[in-house]
């Protein structure tokens, strides 16, 4: 079966700064990877999903993401974040043939300050 | 594209009534999910339809939830004698059929249902 770990329940930044949002998975076969956002009493939005091909992954709102096989990570970076940035943001896995069915990590909560 | 809709955005009910939730997703979407999210947790998976066909249920779905797509378009999810653990967010999400075997598309999410049971 599949699992996501966010080890990061929450990460605090200053506007402007980078952020790094971790996220490790593990699974017994390939899988597509995602990050989502929420804003609070919104739905999920997909902001970039790996499927395969290149490993750095660029999504909406200047986030990107890599893929590191060996490491079964997917980090989410942002080089400047913005107030407008603060949500939890969730990652995701979903294996190939199982209904695209998507298993969530416990989400991480990202916090801009001015 | 409006997007997927949910009603009703919120629900407060008595632990042991029922309670119905609905689904709309978009329109030329053909694949629709639903999921349940628990506070300071990500969402987990229930169930899903293609079309009007249920084609997969979580444990998590026990014999008092049932989830129906009559026609293929809409989706309804009833609990049945709801109990205080059943509060949670309720999400809904579709999505086009994978175009080819080992593809993906993506799954669109509505804003949920808020359900807290007293």
């Amino acid at each position: 079966a599949q699992s996501v770990t966010q080890l990061d329940s929450q990460v605090p930044v200053f506007e402007e700064a980078p952020v790094e949002l971790r996220c490790n998975y593990s699974s017994s076969v390939s899988v597509y990877l995602f990050w989502y956002v929420q804003y609070p009493n919104q739905g999920l939005q997909l902001l970039l999903k790996y499927l395969s091909g290149s490993t750095l992954v660029k999504g909406i709102n200047g986030f990107e993401a890599e893929f590191n096989k060996s490491q079964t990570s997917f980090h989410l970076r942002k080089p400047s974040v913005h107030i407008s940035d603060t949500a939890e943001y969730f990652c995701a896995v979903s294996e190939p043939g199982g209904g695209n069915k998507l298993t969530f990590g416990t989400g991480t909560q990202l916090k801009v300050e001015l | 594209d409006t997007g997927v809709s949910q009603d009703p955005r919120h629900k407060i009910t008595k632990r042991g009534q029922n309670v119905t939730f609905r689904c709309d997703p978009i329109s030329e979407h053909n694949r629709l999910y639903w999921y349940r999210q628990t506070l300071g947790q990500g969402p987990e998976f229930l169930t899903y339809f293609q079309n009007e066909a249920q084609l997969e249920k979580s444990r998590l779905l026990s014999d008092r939830f049932s989830a129906e797509r009559p026609k293929g378009s809409f989706s309804t999810l009833e609990i049945q004698r709801t109990e205080q653990g059943d509060s949670a967010m309720y999400l809904c999400a579709s999505s086009d059929p994978p175009r080819a075997s080992g593809s993906l598309e993506t799954q669109y999410f509505g804003p949920g249902t808020r359900l807290l049971v007293l």
